[in-house]
């Protein structure tokens, strides 16, 4: 099993631009998460699902948007990019109850 | 809503020193409790993890109790080595929030030769 991938590793974005961040998960977990992590910081939620065609905030959506159409797959789809979403973005899956969540390697995303 | 406490950091230590990293939480209910690790350049794995009071969970010579009565998880290493040197983080779920993790900030760990 991969486990959870992400794509893509590095990401240079300018002000204003869009993009979509991969992740997928061959483990067939209900649960799938978007963190972002901050320098110096702990991780925080930023939408989160618990299955296919259901998503929910989590505590920083502001700017972002998501996606589950099917079980593998979560992209994170960033709007107008700005500086402030220059962070570590983490995606994660885990089965309902089971508590445990599987980290991807992460994306690092700069905006300038 | 839940929230983590870690300790501040950075924590440098020599080799074969006694590691403790303290965590404290609030929450509503029993939640679950866990320490991830995260080496340089990676993303974060699962260390170890407690569900219910005065469990213990360990992995690697590391070791944390899940005290409900001081809201604690402090985590603990009797000899720590070079490789484990990394971020450590403690977090909380709970299955009512769909087993969302609320992370402390996190602990860097630097272990000398």
């Amino acid at each position: 099993n991969a486990g959870v991938t992400q794509t893509p590793k590095f990401r240079i974005l300018k002000i204003g631009q869009s993009m979509t961040l991969q992740c997928a998960q061959d483990m067939n977990h209900n649960y799938m998460y978007w963190y972002r992590q901050d320098p110096g910081m702990g991780l925080k939620l930023i939408y989160y699902s618990v299955g296919a065609g259901i998503t929910d905030k989590g505590e920083v959506p502001n700017g972002y948007n998501v996606s589950r159409s099917t079980t593998e797959y979560f992209p994170l789809r960033l709007e107008l990019a700005a500086p402030s979403q220059t962070s570590v973005y983490f995606c994660a899956s885990s089965y309902p109850a089971r508590n445990e969540q599987f980290f991807g390697p992460g994306t690092r995303l700069t905006v300038l | 809503g839940n929230s983590v406490t870690q300790m501040e950091g950075p924590v440098t230590l020599s080799e074969e020193a006694f590691l403790t990293i303290n965590c404290t939480y609030t929450a509503t209910g029993y939640p679950s409790l866990f320490w991830y690790v995260q080496y340089p350049g990676e993303g974060l794995q699962l260390l170890l993890k407690a569900t219910k009071a005065d469990d213990k969970g360990s992995n690697k010579g590391f070791e944390a109790t899940y005290r409900k009565e001081t809201t604690s998880f402090h985590l603990e290493k009797g000899s720590v080595q070079v490789s484990d040197s990394a971020v450590y983080f403690c977090a909380l779920s709970q299955e009512t929030s769909g087993s969302r993790l609320t992370f402390g900030e996190g602990t860097q760990l630097t272990v000398n030769p």
